[in-house]
């Protein structure tokens, strides 16, 4: 069964830090899916990135980066520079293909606090 | 595009009330998805169709719970009769697989729902 383990449950930052948030997780399909998704005090889920699991290569867009290591399971996401509004809990998702169509399996969540 | 609608947006009941729970896909997204957001669960799915057909319902708390899709551009959670513990925010979502892979989801704005 697929899982998604976000260990920081929450973090608190000064603006301007860097910060790192954590996923890893577990599959056993070689082809699958990983997600992470932004949800705001406003309560709405908002899509940040998408990889497979043959593009390794990280990926920035513009304050976010994202590093995925296949050897080590893990999806993590750096905000460099953060700011209040990047404020929110952000969630990694997996995603399995074949037979579970699009459906994803969760990680429990990472709270961020960006504070002046 | 006017994104995945849910209403309503905030619905309290009574215990024992019978609650629908109405969600439009984007237009043209072949599946759709029914998440559940609590404390203590986090976000978990429910069920999902695709092309109409409920496809895996294994989220689906108990009998209590039932959701349709009479055609693409709308879906229905019910609960009957609602008690406490189903208090929670449900979201829907839709996709639609890119050529060769897999699509983000598309969350809607969510409705929270307070059983009494």
């Amino acid at each position: 069964a697929q899982k998604v383990t976000q260990a920081q449950t929450e973090i608190s930052v000064v603006e301007k830090e860097d910060v790192t948030l954590d996923c890893v997780y577990e599959t056993r399909d070689t082809t699958y899916y990983l997600f992470w998704y932004k949800q705001p005090p406003s309560g709405e889920l908002v899509f940040l990135i998408r990889r497979n699991s043959f593009d390794e290569q990280n990926e920035i867009s513009g304050r976010y980066s994202w590093n995925f290591q296949k050897s080590t399971s893990s999806f993590n996401f750096t905000i460099t520079a953060s700011q209040v509004v990047d404020s929110a809990v952000y969630f990694c998702a997996l995603s399995e293909a074949g037979g579970g169509g699009n459906k994803l399996t969760f990680g429990t969540g990472t709270q961020l606090k960006v504070e002046l | 595009d006017a994104g995945v609608i849910q209403s309503p947006r905030h619905e309290v009941t009574e215990m024992g009330q019978e609650v629908t729970l109405r969600c439009k896909p984007i237009s043209g997204h072949d599946y759709l998805f029914w998440y559940r957001q609590t404390m203590m669960r986090g976000l978990e799915l429910l069920i999902y169709f695709n092309n109409n057909v409920p496809i895996d319902d294994s989220g689906m708390p108990e009998d209590r719970f039932s959701a349709k899709m009479p055609n693409a551009s709308f879906s229905t959670l019910k609960i009957q009769p609602s008690e406490p513990r189903d208090s929670a925010v449900y979201f829907c979502a839709s996709t639609t697989p890119l050529a060769g892979g897999y699509n983000e989801q598309f969350f809607g704005p969510g409705t929270r729902l307070t059983v009494l």
